[in-house]
């Protein structure tokens, strides 16, 4: 399998802060990184697709970066919604996995 | 807006058999492949396998011996058994949408595809005891 590896596991930001969460996989995957937004008792929202492709709908606030095996979630101008766990996935591999998740959370 | 629904047991007992119906709404369940994904606070994300709309599946090998997958498209819904479960099993289930995005715009057999989730359920907890 491969592993995905989210840092940091939690954040605490201020609206207006631009926050920047990252994600390592185990073996290189090219571009092949999901990122998803889970708010409390709701599926998660897929936001960036093929690391950097922005999702119809989704705010450009939101961008992605990253090949390999480093990817990058970034957020500029930090929103009140916005305060939610994000995920990213690999779809490299079709046993597709998934981070542990990082929580942000209000400062 | 393609709607997911989940439906089935909240509580099933402990060596039985867990049974989850997706209900696919405002889209046809034709030209897609159906996946369920579970969520524990101890293991997080775990996608459980997907079912294409013609029949043919791909399940997580730690699952696979428990688990099967079917498809109905007339009418529009999936559905995921898991046997022998145990509290183990207890988890939010989710069903999503698996997609394909071709950066050239179409399929090629040489050219890059990427999966994504792109509609989800809102889940559905089911818990494993007696």
């Amino acid at each position: 399998d491969i592993q995905m590896t989210q840092s940091p596991s939690s954040l605490s930001a201020s609206v207006g802060d631009r926050v920047t969460i990252t994600c390592r996989a185990s073996q290189s995957i090219s571009d092949y990184v999901n990122w998803y937004q889970q708010k409390v008792g709701k599926a998660p929202k897929l936001l960036i697709y093929a690391a950097s492709n922005l999702q119809s709908g989704v705010p450009s606030r939101f961008s992605g970066s990253g090949s390999g095996t480093h990817f990058t979630l970034s957020i500029s101008g930090l929103q009140p919604e916005d305060f939610a766990t994000y995920y990213c996935q690999q779809s490299y591999s079709t046993l597709w996995t998934f981070g542990q998740g990082t929580k942000v959370e209000i400062k | 807006q393609v709607h997911l629904q989940e439906s089935g047991p909240r509580l099933v007992k402990p060596s039985e058999t867990l049974s989850l119906t997706c209900t696919v709404s405002n889209g046809s369940i034709n030209s897609y492949s159906w996946n369920w994904v579970r969520q524990t606070p101890g293991k997080g994300l775990e996608w459980i396998g997907y079912i294409y709309y013609s029949g043919s599946t791909n399940y997580n090998p730690s699952l696979m011996s428990r688990v099967s997958m079917s498809v109905d498209t007339s009418n529009n819904h999936f559905s995921l058994d898991v046997s022998s479960v145990t509290a183990g099993d207890t988890a939010v289930y989710f069903c999503a949408r698996g997609s394909y995005f071709y950066p050239s715009g179409a399929y090629s057999p040489d050219g890059p595809a990427y999966y994504l989730f792109d509609y989800w359920g809102q889940g559905t907890l089911v818990t494993v005891s007696s």
